[in-house]
This record gives C-alpha cells, sequence and structure tokens, in this order.
C-alpha cells in the first residue's frame, strides 16, 4: 500500500537540463515537502507547501524551484541542473509532525 | 545553524547488546522529537516518538528519552539485532512552524 510515491529511483541528467522530480500522495495531506540526503549533512529541507498553489523556501532553495497545482502532487524542479545537486531527493506528506516519505530518488548530474 | 545536532556519524554494535544513538537540539520550543529510520535506496520511515512534556517513551525494543534541561534525547535498542543496522535520524517538530528538522544521521552497524 504505497502512499507516497516519487517517479522515478534512478535518474541520470547533463549539467544545464531542466530537471522535473514528482511526487504523489494519496493520504489527502495538506502539507508537502521536498528534502535531499546528502552524506553528513542528513536531510535538509528544500521546499515545502501547506496547500494547493501555495510555496514555502526551506533552508537550500537555491537552483530549484517547486509546483502545486493539485493538492496530491507537488513537484520538484531544477532549472539548469548543475553537479553540485547531485543527490538523493525525498518528498514526504504530513498530517501534523507524522511524515510519510517516498522511496527517493537518486538524481546523478553529469 | 544546525538546530538538531547528530554527532556520531556512525555507531558498531554486537548483536544482543544495546545500542543508544544520541542527538543534541539548541531550539527549546520543539513540541515533538523523532527518531526515523533509514535503509540505502529507500525513504526514511517513522520509529518512535516523544512529546516534549514526556520523559520516556518505549515502544517494544525501542526507547526514547528525553532530557529537556540538558536540550537531549537518545533512541536505546535492546537487544540489537542485524535487521536493525541502518542511518537513525533524530528529528524535531515545533507546531508553530509546522515542519521537521532533521540532524545529520548515525549509521548504526549490528555485528553478528
Amino acid at each position: 500500500d504505497v502512499k507516497v510515491t516519487q517517479s522515478s529511483r534512478y535518474l541520470v541528467k547533463r549539467t544545464g537540463e531542466k530537471v522535473f522530480l514528482e511526487c504523489v500522495q494519496d493520504m489527502d495531506h495538506e502539507n508537502m515537502f521536498w528534502y535531499r540526503q546528502d552524506p553528513g549533512l542528513g536531510l535538509r529541507l528544500i521546499y515545502f507547501s501547506y496547500d494547493v498553489k501555495m510555496k514555502e523556501k526551506g533552508d537550500i532553495p537555491e537552483g530549484y524551484s517547486v509546483s502545486r497545482e493539485k493538492k496530491e502532487r507537488f513537484s520538484l524542479i531544477l532549472e539548469s541542473a548543475s553537479t553540485n545537486q547531485t543527490s538523493m531527493y525525498l518528498c514526504a506528506s504530513s498530517l501534523g509532525y507524522g511524515y510519510t516519505f517516498g522511496s527517493g530518488t537518486r538524481l546523478t548530474v553529469v | 545553524d544546525q538546530q538538531v545536532k547528530q554527532n556520531s556519524p556512525s555507531l558498531s554494535v554486537q548483536e544482543g547488546r544495546i545500542s543508544i544513538l544520541n542527538c543534541d537540539y539548541t531550539n527549546s520550543m520543539f513540541d515533538y522529537f523523532l527518531w526515523y529510520k533509514k535503509y540505502p535506496a529507500e525513504g526514511p520511515t517513522f520509529l518512535i516518538s516523544i512529546s516534549s512534556i514526556k520523559d520516556k517513551n518505549e515502544d517494544g525494543r525501542f526507547t526514547v528519552f528525553l532530557n529537556k534541561s540538558a536540550k537531549h534525547l537518545s533512541l536505546h535498542i535492546v537487544p540489537s539485532q542485524p535487521g536493525d543496522s541502518a542511518v537513525y535520524f533524530c528529528a524535531a517538530f515545533s507546531q508553530g512552524a509546522q515542519k521537521l528538522v532533521f540532524g545529520q544521521g548515525t549509521r548504526l552497524t549490528i555485528n553478528p
């Protein structure tokens, strides 16, 4: 019973490409988040959204944007991918402090 | 400004013994503290939580202790099993901000 689905498990993109990471949740949660995980740095918040068409910057928003046109879908966009954006990207949705994460997308930018 | 810190990047424990993972925080406004477990190539999964008004919460082999005066929490796993080998993230939540802040993670390895 998958609850938060990230569209790709592994992606390889070239420097300068525009990259879309998709996330869909089926729990009717208001809140959705995008994190990246890097060794030694933990999970760092990129962007979050508390409602449709609403977005807030997290701790490391530079180089990223997001879109939330529907409640269940939250997309992360890398406008022009760079090698320092190679990372594990994790989407989550929540009700209060109860977060559910997707399986993650391992993005490699070459 | 790291509000939640896990100062041990890794920990190795013998199977059957106790594993103790530590976490420190700086913001006294946090309302809940949580531990997540993460296997490679998977998303983090919730393990156990504690309210800021409690000092202990237990769930089977897992116990979380909170020391508010020291701004410190710990996760105890007894007895440790090979399947416990994973990265453990400490996280803190405030009702006002409505978002989790994570520590850097500790990689736990259980040796047979």
